[in-house]
C-alpha cells in the first residue's frame, strides 16, 4: 500500500526567506506525486506533479520540487516566500494504473513579516 | 462549468439527522471521487465513480454513508443518522479518466455535527 510521511507539522518562515517541505513516499512502483496547497476554507490547489522524466519540476507560484528516487522523497522549494504562501500543503501519491490519491497529514506553513 | 462545484459551502447537522451533499465535477469529466478530510488531518478517499458507476466504495466509513452519480455528471454524497465523528470536510474531484490519479478538487463541504 502507498503511504506519505510529511514529517514537519508547522514551518514558520520569514518573508523573502526560503522555503522547503519535506515529503516522503512510500510505493513500490515508480509513483505519481503531487504537491497540493490548501488555503484556510479553500479546496485544493494543484501546485505541481511528477510522472516520469526531468525529476526536478516547475510548478504555478514560483514553487519546484525535486523527485529523489533513492531517498524516496520528493520535497517542495520556494526560493522566496511571500505572505500569500501561507496555507497548508499536502504531499500526495498514486499509481499510473490507480485512480485513488494518499495524502500526507499536511505542513501549515506561517509566513512573518 | 470552469471548475468543480459543491454545495452547501457549510453544513450544520444535528446528530441523527441526514444530509446530502453536492457535487458539480468539470463538464466531460469522466472520473468523480469524493474524500474526507478530518481537522488536522490530509484527505481520504472515499468512493470512485467512472461516469454513472460507482467502481470503489471501499472508503466509506460505514453503511450510513451512500453515494450516487444517476446521470453520470452530478454527484450526491449522503450521510445518513449523522454523528459527530462525521464532522468533517468533504472533497469532490474530477478528472478526465484515464489519465492517472490526477484530479482537480472543489472547495469542498464543511459537515459539522452538533
Amino acid at each position: 500500500a502507498q503511504s506519505v510521511t510529511q514529517p514537519d507539522i508547522h514551518i514558520t518562515v520569514s518573508e523573502g526567506a526560503s522555503l522547503e517541505l519535506r515529503c516522503n513516499y512510500s510505493y513500490g512502483a515508480t509513483p505519481y506525486l503531487f504537491w497540493y496547497v490548501q488555503s484556510p476554507g479553500q479546496g485544493l490547489q494543484l501546485l505541481l506533479k511528477y510522472f516520469s522524466g526531468d525529476t526536478l519540476v516547475q510548478g504555478i507560484k514560483g514553487f519546484e520540487a525535486e523527485f529523489k528516487r533513492s531517498q524516496s522523497s520528493f520535497n517542495l522549494r520556494k526560493p522566496s516566500v511571500h505572505w500569500s504562501d501561507a496555507a497548508e500543503y499536502f504531499c500526495a501519491v498514486g499509481a499510473s494504473d490507480d485512480y485513488k490519491l494518499s495524502f500526507g497529514a499536511g505542513t501549515t506553513v506561517t509566513v512573518r513579516a | 462549468g470552469a471548475g468543480v462545484s459543491q454545495s452547501p459551502r457549510y453544513k450544520v447537522a444535528k446528530r441523527g439527522q441526514d444530509v446530502a451533499l453536492r457535487c458539480d465535477p468539470i463538464s466531460g469529466h469522466v472520473s468523480l471521487f469524493w474524500y474526507q478530510q478530518a481537522l488536522g488531518q490530509g484527505p481520504e478517499f472515499l468512493t470512485y465513480f467512472q461516469n454513472e458507476a460507482q467502481l470503489d466504495k471501499s472508503g466509506l466509513p460505514s453503511d450510513r454513508f451512500f453515494a450516487e452519480r444517476p446521470e453520470g455528471s452530478v454527484s450526491t454524497l449522503k450521510i445518513q443518522r449523522t454523528q459527530q465523528e462525521d464532522s468533517a470536510v468533504y472533497l469532490c474531484a474530477s478528472s478526465l479518466g484515464g489519465q492517472g490519479p490526477e484530479a482537480f478538487f472543489g472547495q469542498g463541504t464543511r459537515l459539522t455535527v452538533v
